[in-house]
């Protein structure tokens, strides 16, 4: 049973540490997404990647979240520092090419970060 | 920049009944527009996904509508039941259903028996 799979579940960390969340997505997906989803903002996308390369991390503060992909079974997303505006579910989710263009996001069970 | 909206306020439909929900969106014009289904603490689970080009898509007791020039999309539940209480999220993207999703804040359903 094919599934995204984000580490970890749920985070509670001090403001001013660093977190690192990450996402091994489905085997053969080539395309990878971040989102951050609050009650006040909704799922927003912070980045994602085609074939490990960043295509868009505009919705992503720069100055203190970094996202990458070692390799194509792992994404990481990362805060340094964190404070507690950054608490949220993170999702990640990935896609497959398709040749006409359907195709569908899967995503993961997201990672519920706390910043106190 | 691009927006999505759809009703902030939750929908409540008796058990039976067909429930509707709208997604209306500016300052883009998406190829795909997508319908996920999120339940309580877990992530979004996709639906149904139609082109810029179809007006109308069907799968089971769901349908959706596509208008690109009124902007919106209409996602329709027939013979609504209980179990599909949940919130639901129209997406949109522009050059592939895999390109730069971007979400609405959902429409949360109740269906009461």
């Amino acid at each position: 049973d094919a599934r995204v799979t984000q580490t970890p579940r749920h985070k509670v960390t001090e403001m001013g540490q660093e977190v690192t969340m990450r996402c091994q997505p489905i085997l053969g997906h080539n395309t990878v997404f971040w989102y951050r989803q609050t009650m006040m903002q909704g799922l927003e996308l912070l980045a994602y990647f085609r074939n490990r390369a960043p295509l868009d991390d505009s919705g992503m503060p720069k100055d203190r979240f970094s996202a990458e992909m070692p390799d194509a079974t792992l994404a990481t997303l990362k805060i340094q520092p964190s404070e507690p505006r950054d608490s949220a579910v993170y999702f990640c989710a990935s896609a497959p090419t398709s040749l006409d263009g359907d195709t569908e996001a899967f995503f993961g069970q997201g990672t519920r970060l706390t910043v106190v | 920049s691009q927006k999505i909206e759809q009703n902030s306020e939750a929908l409540n439909i008796q058990e039976g009944k067909t429930a509707t929900l709208t997604c209306n969106y500016t300052n883009y014009s998406p190829a795909y527009l997508q319908w996920y289904r999120q339940d309580p603490g877990r992530g979004p689970v996709f639906l149904l996904l139609i082109r810029e080009n179809e007006k109308e898509k069907r799968k089971e007791r769901l349908k959706v509508t596509f208008d690109t020039t009124l902007k919106q999309s209409l996602f329709h539940i027939t013979a609504s039941q209980p179990a599909d209480s949940a919130t639901y999220l129209c997406a949109i993207s522009r050059y592939s259903s895999a390109s730069k999703i971007i979400f609405g804040s959902g429409t949360r359903l109740s269906i009461r028996p």
